[in-house]
């Protein structure tokens, strides 16, 4: 059975700092996505990472994915309070052609001015 | 505003009564998702339809029924519902490929009474 872990579950930091969220998980799969979710909202699409060793940043946020280790990173850098929000990794493993997205736990992140 | 339109956005329903979901989605994509997502938890797959037929079904009870009537609506039929299965319900869709994000939709917050 496919685990995605991420780590740490919550994250509380100050804004103007630096940050990165970790993203295990236990099967092969070269397809890993980050989705950002504001509280009784729907989940925003960050970033598709479809590689090893694929990179992406959109504003502050830099995804990153090495497949050999199983990890990937979404690094926050010079935080602002927009930025508050659960983020999650979700893994795919195809599945006769059919995407079956296993999300991880879940990081809180949230932003002090 | 996403582009995946769930209605209603509420529901509140007793144990012995029907009821339906829907979902829609007009940017052509073939392959449409349910998901269940409780409070402070990552979404969990219910369902998947590629082309109009159900092609995962993740052991979901049977009191949850989905309907795929053409490859723009989803439904998912309600009926004899527990007080565990109030949740957030998410549908979401995406190009039959493995190389694009899932667009999700805001959402049906039911609650079982």
């Amino acid at each position: 059975e496919l685990k995605v872990e991420q780590n740490p579950l919550f994250l509380s930091m100050q804004e103007g700092k630096n940050y990165t969220i970790y993203c295990n998980y236990s099967t092969t799969s070269d397809r890993l996505y980050w989705y950002r979710q504001d509280p009784g909202k729907s989940l925003e699409s960050l970033f598709v990472l479809l590689s090893n060793g694929a990179v992406k940043q959109e504003g502050r946020l830099m995804a990153s994915l090495d497949t050999k280790a199983r990890l990937s990173t979404l690094h926050i850098t010079a935080a602002v309070h927009d930025l508050s929000a659960t983020y999650f990794c979700a893994v795919d493993v195809a599945n006769f052609g059919n995407e079956k997205l296993t999300f991880g736990t879940g990081t809180r992140l949230t932003i002090i001015p | 505003d996403t582009e995946v339109t769930q209605t209603p956005k509420h529901l509140v329903m007793g144990m012995t009564n029907k009821k339906s979901l829907k979902c829609e989605q007009h940017m052509g994509h073939r392959a449409m998702y349910w998901y269940k997502q409780k409070a402070k938890k990552p979404p969990e797959l219910m369902f998947v339809y590629s082309y109009e037929k159900l092609s995962i079904n993740e052991s979901v009870p049977s009191r949850f029924s989905p309907e795929c009537p053409n490859s723009s609506l989803l439904n998912l039929h309600l009926h004899a519902l527990q007080p565990e299965d109030s949740a957030l319900y998410l549908c979401a869709s995406s190009l039959l490929s493995l190389r694009q994000p899932q667009h999700f939709g805001d959402g049906t917050r039911l609650s079982i009474l």
